[in-house]
């Protein structure tokens, strides 16, 4: 099976700076990545996600790379803020089949004002 | 559109008591469904994976068991808790996009 790996496991970072998450795939059949962000004790909702097709993705400050060949992808959060500071979670599957949703092992980011 | 519900939201049991958590899934058919425990500030530990009806995989040997009666309805059980079944539990269900349900935050004292 789909084996996902993220990094790091916990980020801090100045208000205004830059976060940027990876994370790393081994099965070539996924072709879906989402990412997703969990605030304290609330549920991971989907923040943004990226399709085999296209290797970038923009969402105002928040935007996912991916490279195919190397297998692997990123979350870039530009203009950090205070409220930016959550767990994110990454994720790869087969869209195409719906098979299983394989999740990374999540990243604390804190943003200190 | 697709929803899901997951509950109780907050759950306090003494050590040896049963457990049943529920989670249903609404507007949509055959879903893959999910059941993860997360500690408090860590990852997702995936419970329990289930593609069908009465077709569960575990992930983790354990003192929890998953059944899915119905294709849309995804139950999370235990005969006797332990203090170490504490955690926040997240039912989750995919198909072309995966989905959590609000979590149950499970307290065994």
């Amino acid at each position: 099976g789909e084996n996902v790996e993220q990094h790091p496991s916990t980020l801090s970072v100045q208000e205004g700076d830059s976060a940027v998450i990876k994370c790393t795939y081994s099965d070539s059949a996924s072709n879906y990545f989402p990412w997703y962000k969990q605030e304290l004790g609330k549920r991971p909702q989907l923040i943004i996600d990226i399709r085999s097709n296209v290797g970038e993705k923009k969402d105002q400050r928040i935007a996912v790379t991916l490279n195919k060949t190397a297998k692997h992808f990123s979350l870039h959060i530009t203009e950090t803020q205070p409220e930016d500071s959550a767990v994110y979670f990454c994720a790869a599957s087969d869209a195409n089949t719906g098979n299983q949703f394989y999740f990374g092992t999540g990243t604390s980011l804190t943003v200190i004002p | 559109s697709q929803t899901i519900h997951q509950w109780p939201a907050t759950l306090v049991q003494p050590v040896g008591s049963p457990l049943s958590l529920e989670c249903t899934v609404e507007g949509t058919s055959n879903p893959n469904l999910y059941w993860y425990r997360q500690a408090a500030g860590r990852g997702l530990q995936l419970l329990f994976y289930s593609v069908g009806i009465g077709q569960i995989s575990s992930e983790v040997p354990q003192n929890l068991s998953a059944s899915r009666p119905q294709d849309r309805q995804f139950i999370l059980s235990s005969k006797k808790l332990l203090l170490s079944d504490s955690g926040f539990y997240l039912c989750a269900w995919s198909i072309t996009e995966a989905f959590f349900g609000q979590g149950t935050r499970l307290t065994v004292v």
